[in-house]
């Protein structure tokens, strides 16, 4: 296993209520993901980071923001949640290389917005 | 059209059978091919990388045309415990990011 944690594992909560989810590794490895996977889009990326303090967006990251403050956190954050961010939120890591983009995944925070 | 395309099945077979699946991607740019497999309501798992001159794991077999934007995965042998969906996977945009395009998915279902 690549030593990823997702935290909570379960969640469920109301319509525009803020939410935190968490992913913590124990790798050290510099590049951290976020992505979502709904019936019939596959896995999305919401946003990723590339260092401590440096993150970007990637397909679908309206409604949400993320910071990493230690390599080893890397937190997602729903500013008011909404029903179309119900979905199963996995978080991933990779150390890149010029020939290999390999990425291990979390193990998946359900979440339900109510 | 999609980044990535796959038949998303289902794919019912046999115990002993071979089953092939295939995927093709947009972005002649890309580098770096996957398969993952993803049970049931678990995370997804690298199944195997693929190469350009097709490489073999066990009863898995991987093949990449590049010509054609087109990626396949063979199964030999199957199992019960094949059972899952097979992702295909390809690197993004350009630059090293290390951002992974995902296909939806195509599931398999082995059965006795």
């Amino acid at each position: 296993d690549a030593g990823i944690t997702q935290s909570p594992r379960h969640k469920v909560t109301e319509t525009g209520t803020p939410v935190t989810l968490r992913c913590h590794q124990t790798e050290n490895h510099r590049y951290m993901y976020w992505y979502r996977q709904d019936p019939g889009h596959g896995l999305r990326l919401i946003h990723y980071s590339y260092g401590v303090k440096d993150t970007d967006k990637g397909e679908v990251s309206d409604g949400y923001s993320v910071s990493r403050s230690k390599t080893e956190d890397f937190l997602l954050t729903l500013e008011s949640a909404t029903s179309s961010q119900t979905s199963v939120y996995f978080c991933a890591i990779s150390s890149p290389a010029s020939s290999t983009d390999t990425q291990y995944f979390g193990p998946g925070t359900r979440l339900t917005v109510l | 059209r999609k980044e990535v395309e796959q038949d998303p099945g289902p794919f019912n077979v046999p115990e002993g059978a071979t089953v092939a699946f295939n995927c093709t991607y947009s972005n002649s740019a890309s580098q770096s091919f996957f398969w993952y497999r993803q049970d049931c309501r678990k995370e997804p798992k690298l199944l195997m990388s693929v190469y350009s001159s097709g490489n073999e794991d066990g009863r898995f077999t991987a093949q990449l045309n590049r010509a054609s934007q087109y990626i396949s995965l063979l199964i030999r042998d199957s199992k019960l415990s094949d059972s899952a969906t097979y992702l295909c996977v390809v690197n993004g945009p350009t630059g090293n990011t290390g951002k992974l395009i995902f296909g939806q998915g195509t599931t398999l279902q082995v059965k006795p």
